[in-house]
């Protein structure tokens, strides 16, 4: 399974939201759908499972919806600390990841 | 504490080995299945491999399969990546990872280890 993730870049200002897509070549259930935040230099950390759950931790301006093979997610009010890098990540049919989008600030 | 922490890596030549080690602590090991995930330099993520909790069942990425072998030791709350013949392709950044759910193979990966930077140049 193929996930396009775009855009490549999203340039925003603190405070705006950012709309994240992952597109998935077949469809997948979303059971089996997960968002990774990377930041330069660290491990990635889990947001979201099974498309929409937030992990433990997970601020609730961390959102996820979607299903079949269209993916999204959603950052209100950016903080200083939101800006990285975004992986999504399906695991219903062995593992792959979309290769990212990186949201940067304006 | 619950962590991953890893070992191994370095600079190696083509066609030559190294294995890679993640020590698990602070939650139940052996009920958990283990991944192996990696980055190439400036690149985005590539998942490996993966191992069942009991270590009886692993599967592998095509670009890995036959080179890699992932195992386990229960005993240690250890996981290893042996990588064979190398190529410059497999240089990247190694991360073990454990997945959510307990005693399945897939799942998000919800632990990481801190990574290890693996080159592998003439």
């Amino acid at each position: 399974v193929l996930l396009t993730q775009s855009p490549g870049t999203l340039s925003l200002s603190p405070g705006e939201t950012a709309t994240l897509s992952c597109r998935a070549s077949q469809r997948i259930s979303s059971t089996f759908l997960a968002w990774y935040q990377q930041k330069a230099g660290q491990a990635p950390r889990l947001l979201i499972y099974g498309a929409s759950s937030r992990a433990t931790g997970i601020p609730d301006r961390f959102s996820g919806t979607g299903s079949g093979t269209d993916f999204t997610l959603t950052i209100s009010r950016l903080e200083p600390e939101d800006f990285a890098v975004y992986y999504c990540h399906q695991y219903s049919s062995s593992n792959t990841f979309g290769q990212g989008t990186k949201v940067e600030i304006k | 504490q619950v962590q991953l922490v890893q070992s191994g890596g370095g600079v190696v030549q083509p066609g030559r080995s190294l294995r890679l080690s993640c020590a698990a602590s602070g939650f139940t090991y052996n009920a958990f299945a283990m991944h192996w995930v990696r980055q190439p330099p400036g690149k985005g993520l590539e998942w490996v491999a993966v191992i069942s909790y009991d270590g009886r069942n692993d599967y592998y990425a095509d670009s890995v399969k036959g080179r890699f072998t992932i195992s386990r030791d229960n005993s240690k709350d250890t996981l290893f990546l042996e990588m064979n013949n190398l190529r410059p392709e497999d240089t990247a950044v190694y991360y073990c990872a454990r997945i959510a759910l307990t005693y399945r193979l897939a799942g998000a990966f919800d632990m990481w280890g801190q990574g290890t930077m693996v080159s592998v140049s003439s």
